[in-house]
This record gives structure tokens, sequence and C-alpha cells, in this order.
């Protein structure tokens, strides 16, 4: 069973920066496999990037996926006050079939 | 657009058993392949929970499947968790969502159940 490990915990910005989150899986992951969310308080999970860098419909594009070997990495450009959330990736087993998602990362307001 | 909207009990007693719907309206429930249920326990992250297909075959997370069922009613659009056998461990916000091309593109609001005597 493949595991999601995301850093950092928290991070903390300012608007106007670029966040650069990560996701690390221990076995290795098909791109079309590995998915993004953003969960505010009291809300449901948002979906907003999919198979690696493809964006969910209404998503800006300064929100954007990408790969290295079994790093994945989603990154915010010109950070909006709206933006300041925990982001969670996941991804898709396929035997048995299912998913897994990392544990999060707290993206605050310095 | 396709919307989801859980319903059922917010309070279950331990040993009891846990059961949720989730209605589909905006679309079918036969017209996108999977469904699944997804939960999070207080101040912590996502687990999810398995899915059904609309043909009624499912899929289930290993650590849950010997105490889960999930069904799908395409008569009345809507699909169903149990739990059984529930603990306190068992109290979270349990989401519905939309199966799409290895993720989950539609969620419900949310439904927060709490497992206490």
């Amino acid at each position: 069973e493949s595991v999601l490990t995301q850093s950092p915990g928290t991070l903390s910005l300012s608007p106007g920066e670029t966040a650069t989150l990560s996701c690390r899986a221990s076995q290795s992951v098909s791109s079309n496999f590995l998915a993004w969310y953003q969960q505010k308080p009291g809300q449901a999970p948002r979906l907003l990037i999919y198979a690696t860098s493809s964006r969910a419909t209404g998503i800006p594009g300064r929100f954007s996926g990408g790969v290295s070997g079994t790093d994945f990495t989603l990154t915010i450009s010109r950070l909006e006050p709206e933006d300041f959330a925990v982001y969670y990736c996941q991804q898709y087993d396929s035997s048995p079939p299912g998913y897994t998602f990392g544990q999060g990362t707290k993206l605050e307001i310095k | 657009q396709v919307q989801l909207q859980e319903s059922g009990p917010g309070l279950v007693k331990p040993s009891g058993t846990l059961s949720l719907t989730c209605v589909v309206s905006g679309g079918s429930v036969s017209n996108n392949n999977w469904w699944s249920w997804v939960r999070q326990p207080p101040g912590r992250g996502l687990e999810w929970i398995g899915e059904v297909h609309h043909s009624g075959g499912t899929s289930y997370n290993p650590s849950l499947a010997s105490r889960v069922t999930i069904s799908v009613d395409r008569s009345r659009d809507q699909f169903s968790l149990t739990l059984v056998s529930v603990t306190a461990a068992d109290t979270a916000v349990y989401f519905c969502a939309k199966n799409h091309f290895y993720c989950l593109d539609v969620w419900g609001q949310g439904t927060t159940v709490t497992v206490s005597s």
C-alpha cells in the first residue's frame, strides 16, 4: 500500500507570494492517479487538480500541479486571501482499488 | 450540474449501526460509474471508506471492509452507507462524493455523526 507524505505540515506565507506544496509517494504512482484538494473550515474538500496537472472546472490558472519522480507538487502563484486553507493530495490505487489521502498541508497567512 | 446531499442520524450509540444516504440531484446515479463515501474525524484528515458502481459493484477500504456496506438505489437516485459495530473512533464528518477520472470531483456538504451513549 502506497503512502502519501505531505510537506511541510504548515506553510506560512503572505498574499502575493508563491506557495509550493509537496506530496511524496512511497511507491510509484501513475500521473493519472494523483489529485489535489483544497478544504476550508466547515466545508467539503474542493477538487483543484487531477491527473497531476489538469485543473478542475473553474479553478484559476494560478493553481498548477507537477511531478518529479514520486514527488508531486502543487504550486499556487500570487496567493490570494481566499487561498489560505488546508490542502490534501490523493492517489488512486488499482490493486486493490481505492483512494488514499495525504495528511494535509495547512497554508496560513504570515 | 450534479449536487449531492447526505442525510442520516447525527447520533449513534456505541456498538450500533451508522446508516447514511446520499441523494443525487441534477443528474442520475446511473450517469456516472462510481460513487464514494469519505469521512473526516474531528481535526484530522480524510479517509476514503469505499465506493459503489451504479450496477451495484463495490470496493472498500481494507481497514473498514469487515464493517462497511455501500449500496445504490437507482430508482431513487441515491446511494447509502452502512457501518456496523461503531465506536467513538467512528465519530466524524461523513461526505459522499462523485468519482471522476481517479479523483472525487463533486462532494456533498457533509454530515456529522457522533458515536456516544
